[in-house]
């Protein structure tokens, strides 16, 4: 199993909503990512989780809230988002980490989100 | 900085190959990744590098890296209409974040 699994697919919110978004992989790998891309853009990182802890947030704004709560599963929860947070949500995770060695970093299909 | 340079686009005619090219900034990167996303996916890793390699041959993919000019590209042989996405460069930036080129976009043509 070499997959990456992101619910929902798409996601309509409104400006006042919290919504969340999922991902699980069952790979054991012990690193996960968040990462945000805009159309005709490429990804962007958000953040890095490493052995279920923050290791990276790249100045992410507050409404934006990731959480992981075991070694499989990383959520990324949303809270009064703007229209420009639009975008195309993607999850991935590897073995180790970036740090332990560049391992390959499996991405997810990813979460299309538009903010209303 | 971080900016990872890609051509924008790049059109061939099915049966050719086709090469993408990608400049990169961090000359201590260990790895180097080529990822394919067609329209409204996840990335898929194709391969990857390593910084200590010239050259890395997997089926119809070649991996060329010149790390004198930072220079990486891929080469796709007998290109096939299947090909037909966007395909990212990425580099392991300041050893812990995976960051990645502003993407090719290739147009496979019959």
């Amino acid at each position: 199993d070499t997959e990456v699994t992101q619910t929902p697919k798409h996601l309509v919110m409104g400006m006042t909503n919290k919504k969340s978004l999922k991902c699980e992989q069952h790979m054991g790998h012990r690193a996960m990512y968040w990462y945000k891309q805009k159309a005709k853009k490429p990804p962007e990182l958000m953040f890095v989780y490493s052995y279920e802890k923050l290791s990276i947030n790249e100045s992410v704004p507050s409404r934006f809230s990731p959480e992981c709560p075991n070694s499989s599963l990383l959520n990324l929860h949303l809270h009064a988002l703007q229209p420009e947070d639009s975008a195309l949500y993607l999850c991935a995770s590897s073995q180790e980490g970036i740090v332990g060695g560049g391992a390959e970093a499996f991405f997810g299909q990813g979460t299309r989100l538009t903010v209303v | 900085g971080e900016d990872v340079e890609q051509s924008l686009f790049l059109s061939v005619r099915e049966g050719d190959s086709s090469v993408i090219n990608c400049t990169y900034t961090d000359s201590s990167s260990t790895y180097l990744y080529w990822y394919k996303q067609e329209p409204g996916a996840g990335l898929q890793l194709l391969t990857y590098i390593f910084s200590n390699m010239d050259m890395k041959q997997d089926q119809r993919l070649t991996v060329l890296l010149n790390k004198k000019d930072k220079h990486l590209s891929l080469r796709i042989a007998d290109t096939q209409t299947g090909d037909s996405a966007i395909y990212f460069c990425a580099e392991i930036f300041n050893t812990d974040k995976l960051i990645f080129g502003t993407g090719t976009r290739l147009q496979v043509f019959p």
